[in-house]
């Protein structure tokens, strides 16, 4: 069965650096999003991606933030200087279709520490 | 925001059936998921409801009344397998929210 998958499942770094989480969707779908759940609180949504752009963004979605979909089949999360409050599990999913008709496979996640 | 309300915690016997009621505003509003996350995993898909009425699937069902703005999410022949947060994840203007999650418990 296809999945999504994610790499690495957990990533240490120091405050201020960059850090580059990377996703493989399902590779038919066309879909793309990036959540983050910080320990202990709900899934947010970050934001969600169609035809090389960015189609939805949250306003935790700031200037730190970006993605990039750099070859056929990555999908990729990149935070241009961390900060303490970036650490949560960072989690990938794609659809086939936008998500309010199809349901949303969701990676194993990313586990991001900031120290 | 948009506001999500569902009960934080249920407690419930292996084999007995739980309900977890979902409400959620109305407005914008285009279907509705609901997910099982385990602790430390990814959220996994359960069910989805965009018309009023039940949705079966194996132990699990979902119902929907859009004009209520409810929603509800029943498990039964519970399996201690089954303890795990239980999300409601309506759509809105075609986007994903999730709720903060109800945690089953399921005791021998």
């Amino acid at each position: 069965e296809p999945e999504v998958t994610q790499t690495p499942s957990h990533q240490v770094t120091q405050m201020g650096q960059e850090v580059i989480l990377r996703c493989v969707p399902i590779s038919n779908h066309l879909y793309f999003y990036w959540y983050r759940q910080i320990l202990g609180q709900k899934v947010e949504f970050l934001v969600s991606f169609y035809n090389n752009e960015i189609s939805e963004k949250s306003e935790i979605f700031d200037d730190q933030f970006s993605v990039e979909r750099p070859d056929g089949s990555n999908f990729t999360l990149k935070i241009r200087s961390t900060k303490l409050e970036d650490s949560a599990m960072y989690f990938c999913a794609s659809s086939e279709q936008t998500g309010g008709f199809r349901e949303q496979f969701f990676g194993p996640g990313t586990r991001l520490t900031v120290l | 925001g948009q506001n999500i309300d569902q009960p934080t915690e249920m407690t419930a016997t292996e084999g007995a059936i739980v309900q977890i009621n979902c409400t959620y505003q109305t407005s914008g509003f285009n279907g509705l998921f609901w997910y099982q996350q385990h602790a430390g995993e990814a959220p996994t898909f359960l069910s989805y409801n965009v018309l009023d009425g039940l949705e079966e699937k194996g132990r699990f069902s979902s119902f929907l009344s859009r004009s209520k703005g409810y929603s509800y999410l029943l498990l039964k022949e519970l399996q201690m397998k089954d303890s795990a947060s239980y999300l409601c994840a309506p759509v809105w203007d075609y986007k994903l929210s999730f709720g903060a999650g109800t945690t089953v418990t399921v005791r021998a």
